[in-house]
């Protein structure tokens, strides 16, 4: 399978603990984009990267929130000190260039 | 005041049916996508376009960019259509990197 994959599917986690998830984009695309998408609600655009460099970032990502992506491949997501509001799909998306998105499938996050 | 507006939020439909989901934004765009997601919450790009019309299979997409209107239409609907379609615009950030902001999405329940 060559498109966008994410790991975990699915997290269950305690408030307070910190959970980090992954995306693996499409191997040529250079940009690579974080969302979070609450029930009932479209996604809502959280950080951005081109290659290695985090170029935008939402002001919904609070410092609890930190995301990388080391080596211009695969990119992490992690969330520190996590509360129940963080509850929502975490969705992966990469693209080459302003061409077409590809979209992960989620990362379901229940905090408890 | 949202970028992106949907209607319907919810429709409901008899199968053959002819379906109609209807996309407005407030600013100048390069292109809009239109995407489908299933229960369980990936996400598939079934449209980008920029003018004109896009046809694939049962599904046609028009975009109007002079009233900055977009439709996605469901020909001879089916029950496996049944899913949430969102369309999504890129807008201009604070830098010059852009993302994707979302509709709400508009549920689709095709009945058989």
């Amino acid at each position: 399978d060559t498109g966008v994959s994410q790991d975990p599917r699915h997290k269950i986690t305690k408030r307070g603990q910190n959970v980090t998830f992954r995306c693996d984009p499409i191997s040529e695309h250079n940009r690579l984009y974080w969302y979070r998408q609450t029930l009932g609600q479209g996604p809502e655009f959280l950080t951005y990267f081109q290659n290695e460099a985090q170029l935008e970032k939402s002001r919904l990502l609070s410092d609890r929130f930190s995301a990388e992506r080391p080596k211009g491949s695969f990119s992490t997501l992690e969330i520190q000190r996590t509360e129940q509001g963080d509850s929502a799909m975490y969705l992966c998306a990469s693209s080459l260039d302003r061409g077409e998105a590809f979209f992960g499938q989620g990362t379901r996050l229940t905090v408890v | 005041k949202n970028e992106v507006e949907q209607s319907p939020q919810n429709l409901t439909a008899q199968e053959g049916e002819f379906i109609t989901i209807n996309c407005s934004y407030s600013v100048g765009i390069s292109a809009l996508h239109w995407l489908q997601q299933h229960p369980g919450g990936g996400i598939v790009s079934l449209f980008m376009l920029s003018s004109g019309k896009k046809k694939h299979g049962r599904l046609i997409a028009t975009i109007n960019i002079q009233e900055k209107h977009s439709s996605l239409h469901i020909t001879a609907s089916h029950p496996r259509d049944s899913a949430v379609y969102i369309c999504a615009v890129p807008l201009i950030s604070s830098g010059s990197a852009r993302q994707l902001t979302f509709g709400s999405g508009t549920q689709l329940t095709v009945l058989p």
